[in-house]
């Protein structure tokens, strides 16, 4: 069975970093893209940031040189390293897999709270 | 902010066909394939539509997708209660070299 599943989300004053992992199983990790979309509460869907095969990431303006996205293929692993975090921040962050077929599937989710 | 644009709202009764829209640009959906997404109350999205009217293996054959230009649509048909909750529309957009969601919009069944 494909699963997602991700942790490290934690309360957080502003200007402080998280990182964030998720951990894949039940595929060849490697040979897909992963994304991070976040969920604000009560609001809707808002792709975050995505990594490539080849390690190649791409980001939100709004959070670009301030989130790193990486990937550990050995560990079948992905992560979100964020940094000066402020309260525009809070929200659901969801690890999804991508591929050409969308993203599918998705975790659960991993609560961040900037305050 | 959402550069995929869809109605708040939408809802009908059991068995009835509900349409939503999702309007975007050439540098969206005018170019790229659309994909829809489901989230039921409390759960996390799902994929319910890729490549524009694709479904996914186990997604019933009432959803159906569309585009054409720069919008797309999705339609559920023979609604049932299941089907309540928020439904998004997605893209990738070259001018922010991303993906892009739309702004999402909450299915009724009254």
């Amino acid at each position: 069975e494909v699963q997602l599943v991700e942790s490290g989300g934690d309360l957080v004053q502003p200007g402080g970093s998280l990182r964030l992992s998720c951990a894949a199983s039940g595929f060849t990790f490697s040979t897909y893209d992963m994304h991070w979309v976040r969920q604000a509460p009560g609001k809707g869907l808002e792709w975050v940031s995505g990594i490539g095969t080849a390690g190649d990431t791409y980001y939100l303006g709004s959070v670009k040189g301030r989130f790193t996205t990486s990937r550990e293929n050995a560990r079948n692993s992905f992560y979100l390293q964020m940094n000066s975090l402020r309260a525009g921040d809070t929200a659901l962050y969801y690890c999804a897999r991508g591929a050409p077929q969308g993203f599918d599937p998705w975790g659960q989710g991993t609560q961040v709270t900037v305050s | 902010q959402s550069v995929l644009t869809q109605p708040p709202s939408a809802s009908g009764t059991p068995g009835q066909r509900v349409t939503i829209s999702c309007s975007g640009s050439s540098s969206n959906i005018g170019s790229h394939n659309v994909y829809w997404y489901q989230q039921l109350p409390g759960t996390a999205p799902k994929l319910l539509i890729y490549g524009n009217y694709q479904r996914p293996s186990g997604v019933p054959d009432r959803f159906s997708g569309s585009k054409s230009g720069t919008s797309a649509s999705l339609a559920i048909s023979g609604l049932r209660s299941e089907d309540e909750g928020d439904y998004y529309c997605a893209a990738w957009d070259d001018s922010v070299s991303g993906h892009v969601f739309g702004t999402g919009t909450k299915v009724t069944v009254l």
